[in-house]
């Protein structure tokens, strides 16, 4: 079935730097979710992805879709305590009404 | 957040009890959604229904058994579990495939 790998696990920074996450397809998505879980939380959506190479910005985040549509990554630019969780990427499997979710990548912020 | 509500918040049983999770949501969605999360492994998606119809069972063992009498409601019902289903039981819901809103969770523990 379809995978959504995330890369990395787990990543720790200090406040202020910046913090990367990548996820991909063994498949073409037709688009691409977000979410944050924050700890001891539940997910929650940030942004959706729809166009080969869009690219959506939320403050400190920035959202991209790859040109092929089997790759996506979310930029966080100087990274606050808020900023810690995990954060997941999503792709709709338009077929049976699901999101497949990515293994998550947690995030981990040191003031 | 009060759109999706899950109760209970935790949840401690022996393998031999029979319990049951509640989520119900307040958002006019008419897709529902059981998830496992554990600390070893990602999201898990275990059920979906779509309109009060069960449209999805991921490979769920039969001591999971889920029910959904209406559109805002969803149960999942357990018994005879196993110390390995302890995790986070998260519900969700959502406008077929548009975002999906997530539960609080809860917490399972099974002795």
């Amino acid at each position: 079935g379809q995978q959504v790998m995330q890369i990395p696990q787990y990543q720790h920074v200090q406040e202020g730097e910046d913090f990367t996450t990548y996820c991909n397809s063994s498949t073409t998505l037709s688009n691409i979710q977000w979410y944050k879980q924050r700890p001891g939380g539940h997910p929650v959506f940030l942004i959706q992805l729809v166009k080969s190479g869009e690219v959506k910005k939320q403050k400190r985040l920035t959202f991209q879709f790859g040109e092929a549509k089997k790759n996506s990554s979310l930029h966080i630019t100087a990274t606050q305590t808020t900023d810690v969780g995990t954060y997941f990427c999503a792709a709709l499997n338009t077929g049976f009404q699901k999101l497949v979710f990515g293994t998550g990548t947690r995030l981990l912020v040191s003031p | 957040e009060t759109g999706v509500t899950q109760t209970p918040r935790h949840l401690v049983m022996g393998m031999t009890n029979k319990k049951s999770l509640k989520c119900e949501q307040h958002l006019g969605h008419n897709a529902m959604y059981w998830y496992k999360q554990s600390a070893k492994k990602p999201l898990e998606l275990m059920f979906v229904y779509s309109l009060e119809e069960r449209v999805e069972n991921n490979s769920v063992p039969s001591r999971f058994s889920p029910e959904c009498p209406n559109s805002s409601h969803l149960f999942l019902h357990l018994h005879t579990l196993q110390p390995e289903d302890s995790a986070l039981y998260l519900c969700a819901s959502s406008r077929r495939t548009d975002t999906q809103y997530f539960g609080p969770g809860t917490r399972l523990t099974v002795l």
